[in-house]
């Protein structure tokens, strides 16, 4: 079965950078984008991009351009996301997401991680 | 400021149809499919409907989504407490490289 495990809660100063994994297992990993969403808390969902994990190309969320970084090991089946700069209005869960459609990163989501906690606090 | 627009709340008592509404624009509702997710307190969101009116295997058909010019809606017949949760639609924006955007939210009661 398709399961998205993500890396553990984080706590960073503002300005601080925060990487968050994400570990696909049960599906071909170089097979199906990865898309990355966030929630602040009590708020809705936000999308930050996707990556494709077979060429590692990438197409970010305009806010987020030039403070985002994706990036995938396909040896382990990893995505990654990182944010730097970090402000306290990034304060959120982040999640990967796996697109419902092989090879589009234009469809729909059908797998999500169970979330990771970023908390931006000086 | 959500780029699709949702009433915040809605409610219903058990066994009502309740409809959740998501209005945007040509560039992403106009343009592109309408998918909703359900989203369970303290849990990761679900896919509930996608490419405007399709249900993925395992969500049962009280679940329907349908799509009219840049406006979509979810219905959901038979209520059931189990339903009560936020609902969200989505939809891909063609402005710049394409980027998905999202509804504010919807938070449905049971009552």
């Amino acid at each position: 079965q398709v399961q998205l495990v993500q890396s553990g809660a984080e706590v960073k100063k503002p300005g601080a950078s925060v990487k968050v994994s994400c570990k696909a297992s049960g599906y071909t990993f170089t097979g199906y984008y990865m898309h990355w969403v966030r929630q602040a808390p009590g708020q809705g969902l936000e999308w930050m991009g996707w990556i494709n994990p077979n060429s590692g190309g990438t197409n970010y969320a305009q806010k987020f351009q030039g403070r985002v970084t994706m990036t995938r090991d396909t040896s382990i089946s990893t995505a990654y996301m990182e944010l730097s700069r970090l402000r306290s209005d990034d304060t959120a869960v982040y999640y990967c997401a796996r697109d419902r459609r092989q090879f589009s990163g234009y469809d729909s989501i059908d797998y999500w991680g169970q979330g990771t906690l970023v908390t931006v606090s000086s | 400021q959500s780029v699709l627009t949702q009433p915040p709340s809605a409610s219903g008592t058990p066994g009502q149809r309740v409809t959740i509404s998501c209005s945007g624009s040509s560039s992403n509702i106009g343009s592109n499919t309408v998918n909703w997710y359900q989203q369970l307190p303290g849990t990761a969101p679900k896919l509930l409907i996608y490419s405007n009116n399709q249900r993925p295997s395992g969500v049962p058909d009280r679940f329907s989504g349908s799509k009219s010019g840049t406006s979509a809606s979810l219905a959901i017949s038979g209520l059931q407490s189990e339903d009560e949760a936020d609902y969200y639609c989505a939809a891909w924006d063609d402005s710049l490289n394409g980027f998905a955007v999202f509804g504010g939210g919807t938070q449905l009661t049971v009552l």
